[in-house]
């Protein structure tokens, strides 16, 4: 079963708005989440991260929110530019369990100019 | 600095040989893990590496898959009588003892089986 779900494979955004990227997970335990961008033909670039006791954290234009009550959490940028057209892959992890990640399986963002 | 390398980073093989996939992680991270991307899947954890302690094996999907760490440092993947849906990207990543949560990933090795 996947533990960290991507339901949107797909967003496309216009320079300049806002681009909304979200991830709900199953597992309780999971008390530390990250975001990583992918570019084709290159591994994962950490993005952001948040622990679970947070409920936002914010760096330059990108700010992710937990909510740990829904088991959801959102990558916003803002504002979007024409660079970040990638795959985001939200991932979490929890203690004692290696600190392995579980991965969703992306969303592709196509930010148009 | 240098970040993680790994070599080489395309493979083509054919099913039944062995191959060896190496990586390099950023110099003094403690910890290392090997994960794969296969096509049209996500990235799933493979083999984990901490300091001297016994490895954490436990997501090598089978017994032709092993993988070492000499010194705590370089990695070695290797998988035996490769088969078409070993067929992925192969990605190692390494993280440092100051940040126990955020790894850094290396450009992964594309592994094809023919």
């Amino acid at each position: 079963d996947q533990q960290v779900k991507q339901n949107s494979p797909s967003l496309s955004v216009q320079e300049g708005r806002i681009s909304i990227l979200n991830c709900d997970y199953t597992n309780s335990m999971f008390d530390y989440f990250l975001w990583y961008k992918k570019y084709p033909a290159e591994g994962p670039t950490f993005l952001i991260s948040i622990s679970s006791i947070k409920d936002k954290n914010e760096d330059g234009r990108f700010t992710v929110f937990l909510n740990k009550s829904a088991k959801h959490l959102s990558l916003h940028i803002v504002p979007s530019q024409p660079g970040d057209s990638a795959v985001y892959f939200c991932a979490a992890s929890a203690t004692g369990n290696n600190r392995k990640l579980i991965w969703g399986l992306g969303t592709s963002l196509a930010v148009n100019p | 600095g240098a970040g993680v390398s790994q070599s080489p980073s395309n493979k083509v093989t054919e099913k039944g040989k062995d191959v060896e996939l190496r990586c390099d992680p950023i110099s003094g991270h403690t910890a290392l893990y090997w994960y794969r991307q296969s096509l049209g899947q996500g990235l799933e954890f493979l083999i984990y590496f901490q300091g001297n302690s016994a490895p954490d094996k436990s997501g090598l999907p089978s017994d032709r898959f092993s993988a070492e760490r000499t010194g705590g440092s370089v990695s070695t993947l290797t998988i035996q009588r490769t088969q078409q849906e070993d067929s992925a990207v192969y990605l190692c990543a390494s993280r440092p003892a100051s940040a126990q949560e955020t790894q850094y990933f290396g450009p992964g090795t594309r592994l094809l089986v023919l």
